[in-house]
């Protein structure tokens, strides 16, 4: 099975700087087709995960465009160009590279 | 606008079988993958399974002995039966709709779990 880890566990950050999460897997995530499968999702406090991110730089519908995925193979990393209050909440990579899919331990984004 | 619901019995006796159901609105069942994620503290997020749309499931290796996916096409539901509860599998349990092609559709593609439902929580006790 493919093992994600991510970092920090907690991201303290002032409004309109930036912050960034890291997220390593134990195997390539890069497929044959040239895309690399991993998503990034937030869950906000007692809300439902949602998809930020797809096929490692993809944004989401409606995501704005201060979060940005890059990254390929095993190394991966989303960027929040200006951090929001909104954007607090629980960050998880996950692989959907195969099956079982596997999510990161997740990372707490706090504003300071 | 695509809105799963599951609902379920909340508490569950060790032993027994854990049923769950994902009602979907705005989307068929019959087109998209179908999943199954949960979250419990001890284990965090930890995918379940998927269904596709024409009934092929992928299961969590760690609970495929105990675990069923399907799909009720008449009313486009997701369901998941769980045998022989314990206290472990206590969580969170969400369906999620994932858009994806496959990996052998000529006309590729993949968004992710876009949709998810808001959660039902399942406790585990006697």
């Amino acid at each position: 099975d493919i093992v994600m880890t991510q970092s920090p566990l907690f991201l303290p950050v002032t409004p309109g700087e930036p912050a960034s999460i890291s997220c390593r897997s134990t195997q390539s995530l890069l497929h044959s087709n040239g895309n690399n499968y991993l998503d990034w999702y937030l869950q906000k406090p007692g809300q439902s995960p949602q998809v930020l991110i797809y096929l490692g730089s993809k944004r989401a519908s409606g995501v704005p465009d201060r979060f940005s995925g890059t990254g390929s193979g095993t190394d991966f990393t989303l960027k929040i160009s200006r951090v929001e209050p909104e954007d607090v909440g629980v960050y998880y990579c996950m692989q959907a590279l195969q099956t079982p899919r596997s999510f990161g331990g997740g990372t707490k984004l706090e504003i300071k | 606008q695509v809105r799963l619901q599951e609902s379920g019995p909340g508490l569950v006796k060790p032993s027994e079988t854990l049923s769950l159901i994902c009602n979907v609105s705005g989307d068929s069942v019959t087109s998209d993958y179908w999943s199954w994620v949960r979250q419990s503290p001890a284990k965090g997020l930890e995918w379940i399974g998927y269904m596709t749309h024409s009934g092929v499931t992928k299961l969590n290796p760690s609970l495929k002995s105990r675990l069923t996916i399907s799909l009720d096409t008449s009313k486009n539901q997701v369901s998941l039966k769980l045998t022989s509860v314990s206290a472990a599998d206590t969580a969170v349990y969400f369906c999620a709709r994932v858009r994806w092609s496959g990996w052998y559709s000529r006309n590729h593609y993949y968004y992710g779990m876009d949709v998810w439902g808001q959660g039902t929580t399942v406790t585990v006790s006697s």
